[in-house]
């Protein structure tokens, strides 16, 4: 069964820029899978960052953008903050019309 | 503003049910599709349900089909996830979504679900 996979850390200077990445054990990832990036602290729920590959959701700041890189879904944090430390998760669409995440990123700002 | 408040979490036993609620408002309930996301404790999001704007259209992850159920009461702004069969790997914090383009973009804070004999 083809299971999303993402990096399971990364670290990140502040005023850094990183790119999260979201694959597929078999296959590309492209905009027919819709990709949505969710940031989450611990204790919290989820937060929408981007939906539908790149479109940011509301009051998300734009140092945050979705991509597609090769064949991967991408999120780019520029200028990152020490508040930008979090677990980040994508969530694909898939053609069956079921969805699934990511195991997650928990990125480090130091 | 955009709220989603989750409800009927609680204690249950191997085997047994139980029906989460999420109640939604500052929105057009009866225009969005809505999904419900899990996360077992220390655990990554995992995603279990859709279901269409006019609650008839429904997908399932594998690991609750058959055993979950979600429905949608638009003249009541509320959605439900009935989970049968309950199993301790059903141990979560359960959150409902708003969909929006194929992703959630409002989510609830979480019922809490515990499967223990």
């Amino acid at each position: 069964q083809t299971v999303v996979t993402q990096e399971p850390s990364f670290s990140v200077s502040p005023g850094g820029t990183v790119t999260l990445t979201c694959g597929l054990t078999s296959g590309s990832v492209s905009t027919s899978n819709h990709p949505s990036w969710y940031q989450q602290t611990p204790g919290q729920a989820p937060r929408t960052l981007i939906y539908n590959t790149n479109t940011r959701s509301s009051g998300v700041p734009d140092r945050f953008s979705g991509s597609i890189l090769g064949n991967k879904a991408a999120l780019t944090i520029r200028g990152a903050q020490a508040d930008d430390e979090s677990d980040y998760y994508c969530l694909l669409f898939r053609t069956d019309d079921t969805w699934v995440f990511g195991g997650g990123t928990k990125l480090t700002v130091l | 503003q955009v709220q989603l408040m989750e409800s009927g979490g609680g204690v249950v036993q191997p085997g047994g049910s139980l029906r989460l609620s999420c109640a939604a408002s500052g929105f057009t309930f009866s225009k969005s599709g809505m999904h419900w996301v899990r996360q077992a404790p220390g655990k990554g999001l995992e995603w279990l349900a859709n279901i269409g704007y006019d609650g008839r259209d429904k997908h399932y992850a594998d690991s609750v089909k058959g055993r979950f159920t979600a429905s949608k009461d638009n003249s009541d702004n509320t959605l439900y996830l009935q989970m049968n069969s309950l199993r301790i790997e059903d141990t979560a914090l359960y959150y409902c979504g708003k969909d929006l383009n194929w992703g959630c973009d409002y989510w609830g804070q979480g019922t809490l679900v515990t499967v223990s004999s």
